[in-house]
């Protein structure tokens, strides 16, 4: 089974920049996780999504980012414009809940920088 | 005060050794508890997951949970060079959504 899929692996920008990070999660999963991680703050959970509706955004730093999950296998973090204090790798995740109900799983990140 | 406290390490043990990582945490209401493994440049992967107390054995790993004392541990025995790698623990209230997480234990097992 592919896990979930995160696009671009790495990004490098320069400061004012709109930056826009995508994921694509396991089929059948019904939420969507956004995380990211820092050598000073480790995972922090941004915002998640159930049945492509946010359902906790508490986590989302400032205006400048935001998040839209159009459908059931596509959703997006978008920063703009971006500081080079949003240098981090941000996570997805998915998970099913349910009777099957399991933890969440993890893509690999995307690799931020912002100069 | 943190949710979730896990010592950062690095932990540094020869092959074989039994490894255990430990986080605490504060909040009495939290009944999920899982273990994450995360390798360099990697995503977190899901090693185990246990619901309120108890322990719970797959293979090599166990997991343990004392509520009373608010402390989770995972043991890793007979462990490998392949168990390098920093490890997180994370604990929710009422199902697998909002994760509290620990900042992660980095382990180092020495051929």
């Amino acid at each position: 089974d592919a896990g979930v899929i995160q696009s671009p692996r790495h990004e490098v920008t320069e400061m004012g920049q709109e930056v826009t990070l995508r994921c694509k999660p396991i089929s059948g999963h019904d939420y969507l996780f956004w995380y990211r991680q820092t050598m000073m703050r480790g995972l922090e959970l941004l915002i998640y999504f159930n049945n492509n509706v946010p359902i906790d955004d508490s986590g989302m730093p400032e205006d400048r980012f935001s998040a839209k999950m159009p459908n059931a296998s596509f959703s997006t973090l978008k920063i703009q414009p971006s500081e080079p204090r949003d240098s981090a790798v941000y996570f997805c995740a998915s998970s099913l809940a349910g009777p099957d109900n399991q933890p969440q799983h993890f893509g690999d990140g995307t690799r931020l920088s912002i100069l | 005060q943190k949710e979730v406290e896990q010592d950062p390490g690095p932990l540094s043990v020869p092959e074989g050794a039994i490894v255990s990582l430990n986080c605490t945490y504060s909040n009495s209401a939290f009944q999920y508890f899982m273990w994450y493994r995360q390798y360099s440049r990697k995503g977190p992967e899901l090693l185990m997951y246990t619901y309120s107390s108890g322990n719970k054995e797959d293979g090599r790993f166990t997991a343990q949970v004392d509520k009373s004392s608010k402390y989770i541990s995972l043991f890793i025995r007979d462990s490998q060079p392949s168990d390098s790698a920093t490890y997180l623990c994370a604990m929710s209230l009422y199902n697998f959504n909002k994760f509290y997480f620990g900042s992660g234990t980095k382990l180092n097992v020495k051929p």
